[in-house]
């Protein structure tokens, strides 16, 4: 079974602090993704990534940066936090291949910016 | 763009009840189309997939979903719900050839399962 692993599961920090969000999977999957989660929006996609050390902003990646040094490991990263990026953050990866691949998601992150 | 409508926020059937969740995506062309669930407090869970062939798809738990070119929709369904499957549910679509576009989501139906 893919096992994707989020660093932390919940999360409380202050703003103005940079936050770094980490995120692992096991299947030497080609690509990840961050997506935040809030109620009543669904899942919003931030940053994505193909391959190591190339990233591609997803819907809303506003406040965010990433890193991918190596390809078990996508990084997200809250530059300076703020109140309005308390939510839950989760991770993805998938294989490259056909279209018909599914995404394999972590437990999450519930992040709280005080 | 690719978009995937989900009619209903939250959905409520008593234990035993027929599931119904209803998913319609937005493209001509039909995608690949997918379930998740998310029980509380955890990541999301595929449930199961259409790509091709049979329009009717089997997944885990007792699911399954049909797949209607005429109608764009890609309903779950379970003839009989538990307890245990008070979740959130989410569909969720990639255009055909696309490669390996991010998963474009709905924005997810609750069902709760009263006893």
């Amino acid at each position: 079974d893919v096992k994707v692993t989020q660093s932390s599961r919940y999360l409380v920090k202050r703003t103005g602090e940079k936050v770094f969000l980490e995120c692992v999977q096991d299947m030497d999957h080609e690509n990840m993704f961050w997506y935040r989660q809030d109620p009543g929006l669904g899942l919003r996609l931030i940053y994505f990534s193909y391959d190591v050390k190339m990233k591609e902003k997803g819907d809303i990646p506003e406040g965010y940066s990433v890193s991918r040094e190596k390809k078990e490991r996508f990084s997200l990263i809250l530059e300076s936090a703020s109140t309005n990026q308390t939510s839950m953050y989760l991770c993805a990866s998938s294989s490259t291949g056909y279209s018909n691949q599914p995404q394999h998601f972590g437990d999450g992150t519930r992040l709280s910016i005080l | 763009a690719q978009s995937v409508t989900q009619l209903g926020s939250h959905v409520s059937v008593s234990e035993g009840a027929l599931v119904l969740l209803r998913c319609n995506y937005s493209s001509s062309v039909p995608p690949y189309l997918f379930w998740y669930v998310q029980y509380p407090n955890q990541g999301l869970q595929l449930l199961l997939k259409y790509t091709t062939g049979a329009t009717l798809v089997k997944g885990i738990n007792g699911f399954e979903a049909e797949f209607k070119k005429s109608e764009t929709s890609f309903h779950l369904t379970k003839p009989s719900a538990h307890m245990s499957d008070a979740a959130e549910y989410f569909c969720a679509v990639r255009p055909l050839n696309s490669g390996n576009t991010p998963l474009v989501f709905g924005k997810g139906t609750r069902l709760s399962v009263i006893a």
